[in-house]
Parts: C-alpha cells; structure tokens; sequence
C-alpha cells in the first residue's frame, strides 16, 4: 500500500536557523506530492506541490521543496525559519481520489 | 479569500447517538471530501464526493458513515451510532479540479470539527 513517512515527528529551531523537513513515499509510479501546514487553531494550507518539470519547486512564505525520485524524497526546505512558523506541517501524495498523509512534523520556532 | 467552513466546532456526544457534521466548501467547487486524524495519528481519508455520488471510500468509511449534499451549499458526514474510537478531528476539503487536472490541482481543507465520543 502506498504510504508517506515523515521522520521528524518534532523540531525546535531558533530563529534564523535552517530547516530541512523529511518526507519520503512508497509509490514507484508518477507522484503528485504537496507539503501542507498548520498554524495553531486555523485549517490546513497548502505550502507547495509538484507534479512534473523542475523538481526543486517553491511555494508560499519562502519555502521550497526537492522531488528526487532516486530516493523516494520529497523534503521540504527553509533557509531562515521565523517565529510565524511555528506549525505542523504534513507531506502527502496523491492517488486516485485522494491525498494520503504522513503522521505530520510539529516545528516549534524559539525566538 | 473563499474559505472551507466546519460546523460545529467542537462537538460531544455519547456514544451510541447519531452526528451529524457539517461542512460548506467554497462555492464554485465540485469535489468534496470528509478526512479524519485521531489525535497523535496521521490525517486518514473518509469519502470523496462529486455528482451527488460517492466516487471512492476508504475501509474507515463503513455502514455507519454517510455522506450528502442536501442542498447547493452543504456537505454533511453522519455517523449513525458513534463509537469511542470515532473521536477524532474530521476535516472537510474541497477541490474546484478532476483529481486528473494534475498542475493546478489542490484541496481546500476546513479548520476541522473535534468530534469526542464518551
């Protein structure tokens, strides 16, 4: 069965500190991936999704994600993270009808 | 910005009794979809939705769920006789694209009902 896995289940950075987010999935055929966040008391938002072409993509509020089909990856990125990030934030792929979800990372931001 | 509205809440009920949750997606969208993540677990999908028929459901989404659209606005999920292992966050989503419109392709999610079953 496909699957996501995010590894990082909690991350505390200080702000201005670099962010890498794992996210690799369990599907051999073409993907649709989208990482989600989820501010503290509001609703899921999407970051950024890729679907073909250019595998380093870019989203919303400075954040970029790389598809690299080799390993199954789908890593999300920031280079400065902020306090306003403080969030979870989920990975998924699409398949068929539906999005499936890894078990989410919760980013804690200290200023 | 159109948003994903979610009625109630926050909602309790003993189980054994009937919920009916609530969801008005934005207006010019087509497909709907109930998911669900019980707290510590991952956001599981329920339902998809279009055309007034279910297009495809999960092994979650037994007998005791239910889906409709009752009128041009709502999208409700039922649960006949809750159980203890139903609590849970249920978000409602809804995409304006066929999940085969690949490039623009998104899913607008709810705030979610926190459904809790004593």
């Amino acid at each position: 069965a496909q699957s996501v896995s995010q590894h990082n289940h909690h991350v505390i950075l200080s702000e201005a500190a670099s962010l890498e987010l794992g996210c690799n999935y369990s599907y051999g055929g073409t993907v649709n991936l989208f990482w989600y966040v989820q501010y503290p008391g509001q609703h899921l938002q999407l970051l950024l999704k890729y679907f073909s072409g250019d595998p380093l993509v870019k989203g919303i509020k400075g954040f970029e994600a790389e598809f690299i089909k080799s390993k199954f990856s789908f890593n999300l990125r920031k280079p400065s993270v902020q306090w306003s990030d403080t969030a979870e934030y989920f990975c998924a792929v699409k398949r068929a009808d539906k999005l499936i979800f890894g078990t989410g990372t919760r980013l804690q931001v200290f200023p | 910005e159109p948003e994903v509205t979610q009625t109630p809440s926050h909602q309790v009920t003993q189980m054994g009794q009937e919920v009916i949750l609530r969801c008005v997606p934005i207006s010019n969208h087509l497909y709907f979809y109930w998911y669900r993540q019980i707290l510590g677990q991952k956001v599981e999908f329920l339902v998809s939705f279009y055309n007034n028929e279910i297009s495809e459901k999960s092994e979650i989404f037994d007998d005791q769920f239910s889906v409709e659209r009752p009128d041009g606005s709502n999208f409700t999920l039922k649960i006949r006789s809750t159980k203890l292992e139903d609590s849970a966050m249920y978000f409602c989503a809804s995409s304006s694209l066929k999940p085969g419109d690949r490039v623009s392709y998104e899913q607008y999610f709810g705030p979610g009902t926190r459904l809790t079953v004593t």
